[in-house]
């Protein structure tokens, strides 16, 4: 049973085009995370949050608790924005262990 | 920037042979951590480690495995008897504060090759 899921798992845009990644979750959590994997491997953290929304730049993280789903959009699309997006969540029931989401894999066309 | 740093970032070894993993977190960091990546698959946590003890671990992270913080600054993960399903990327990270409330920063990776 998957406790995170994320859609799409491949997602490909054309440069500019706005794109939106959904992630939902089917326990209790104290945090969502939203984690960008490089072409090479390389893991960074891009969004930390418990409630409403986060924007950096060009990407924008909202949650609702309720509903148990967070998405990630990134506006102005740009080739350079072409890797894995990974969503883990905190789940509080569970010892509190990082889960983490099957990734959407982005690409973006020039 | 502070970062977190791990070595090497390529491991082949053979079956049944110990490794070491190391990483050293950022400076001011007290929260740490191991995860592992096989091939095409999710990452999946192994173990969270605070205040010199394990805080969780996963049932991944059975005796074959260990961690250890001995000298302050490096964070290692010892695997005892390497399978051939051991073979994965394993990535440290550390956190200032509990990652519920903090973000986590992620070392570039050890790439572990059992053969």
């Amino acid at each position: 049973k998957n406790e995170v899921e994320q859609s799409p798992q491949n997602l490909t845009a054309q440069e500019g085009e706005f794109i939106t990644i959904n992630c939902s979750y089917s326990v209790g959590i104290s945090a969502l995370h939203w984690l960008q994997q490089h072409p090479g491997g390389g893991i960074v953290s891009l969004f930390m949050l418990s409630s409403g929304k986060k924007k950096h730049g060009r990407l924008i993280a909202t949650i609702n608790i309720q509903e148990k789903h967070s998405s990630l959009h990134i506006t102005a699309s740009h080739p350079r924005d072409s890797a894995v997006y990974i969503c883990a969540v905190w789940i509080w029931v569970a010892g509190n262990k990082l889960t983490f989401g099957g990734g959407t894999r982005v690409l973006v066309k020039p | 920037e502070p970062e977190v740093t791990q070595t090497p970032s390529h491991q082949v070894t053979q079956m049944g042979q110990e490794v070491i993993l190391r990483c050293v977190p950022i400076s001011n960091h007290l929260y740490f951590y191991w995860y592992r990546q096989i091939l095409g698959q999710k990452v999946e946590f192994l173990v969270s480690f605070y205040n010199n003890e394990i805080s969780e671990k996963s049932e991944i992270f059975d005796d074959q495995f260990s961690v250890e913080r001995p000298d302050g600054s490096n964070f290692t993960l010892k695997i005892r008897s390497t399978k051939l399903e051991d073979s994965a990327m394993y990535f440290c990270a550390s956190s200032e504060r509990d990652s519920t409330t903090d973000t986590q920063y992620f070392g570039p990776g050890t790439r572990l090759t059992v053969l």
